[in-house]
């Protein structure tokens, strides 16, 4: 199983439609988890961070289930802005260190006019 | 402007040579990586670098090496090049671990014929 996975799509979304996506990863002892975005031929961004709580910022909500392992995102009234890959991040080293980052391949999605 | 940059942002190169890439962030952050993406689109961590520690992803080959000036500066230095190097190269810096943001730079975009 690899340590996060991610569908790829591409999810193909009308404008202002809701659009949701998970991502897994394997390592119980995951500490901390993020979504950043990546637009075409670009560097990745920083979107949001995941929190136990789960969290909200504006058009975006992200969860985070320890169960079972997974975290979502959740884009509200989607904007042909949003269209973008959209990477999972998962850091497995307690106390941080980049080392244990490891990112999902990503889920392409694009929103429709 | 604040960011993290790398230099060139293409590179074009024959097997066997040997290249450089520069990075610099004027962020103020006490860590530095350099990431890999692949043309599958997979980005992988390959060295982190705060100063005080080098840590090494142990599927990076010898070929490859981080070279720090100061705190601001992490190059990157390939050396014997192979068709299999091809891929963007991205530089990152964050400021404490993997719990903060990852600054990423423009990416370079290397390749190998």
């Amino acid at each position: 199983r690899k340590e996060v996975e991610q569908d790829p799509g591409p999810f193909n979304v009308p404008e202002g439609a809701t659009v949701a996506f998970n991502c897994t990863y394997s390592n119980s002892a995951s500490q901390s988890f993020f979504w950043y975005r990546q637009d075409c031929r670009k560097e990745p961004k920083l979107l949001m961070s995941v929190y136990s709580s789960g969290n909200e910022d504006g058009r975006f909500t992200a969860q985070l289930n320890r169960a079972s392992q997974y975290i979502s995102l959740l884009i509200r009234d989607s904007k042909l802005s949003d269209s973008a890959t959209y990477l999972c991040v998962v850091n497995s080293i307690p106390g941080g260190g980049a080392d244990g980052l490891t990112f999902g391949k990503g889920t392409h999605l694009i929103i429709q006019p | 402007d604040t960011a993290v940059s790398q230099t060139p942002k293409y590179l074009v190169t024959q097997m066997g040579n040997d290249k450089s890439i520069k990075c610099e962030q004027n962020l103020g952050h006490d860590t530095m990586y350099w990431y890999k993406q692949d043309s599958k689109k997979f980005l992988k961590i390959m060295f982190s670098y705060n100063n005080k520690e080098l840590i090494i992803n142990e599927t990076v080959p010898n070929r490859f090496s981080p070279k720090s000036p100061d705190k601001a500066h992490l190059n990157l230095h390939i050396n014997s090049l192979e068709l299999g190097d091809s891929a963007v190269y991205f530089c990152a810096s964050s400021q404490v671990g993997g719990y903060n943001e990852q600054f990423f730079g423009p990416g370079t975009r290397l390749t190998v014929l």
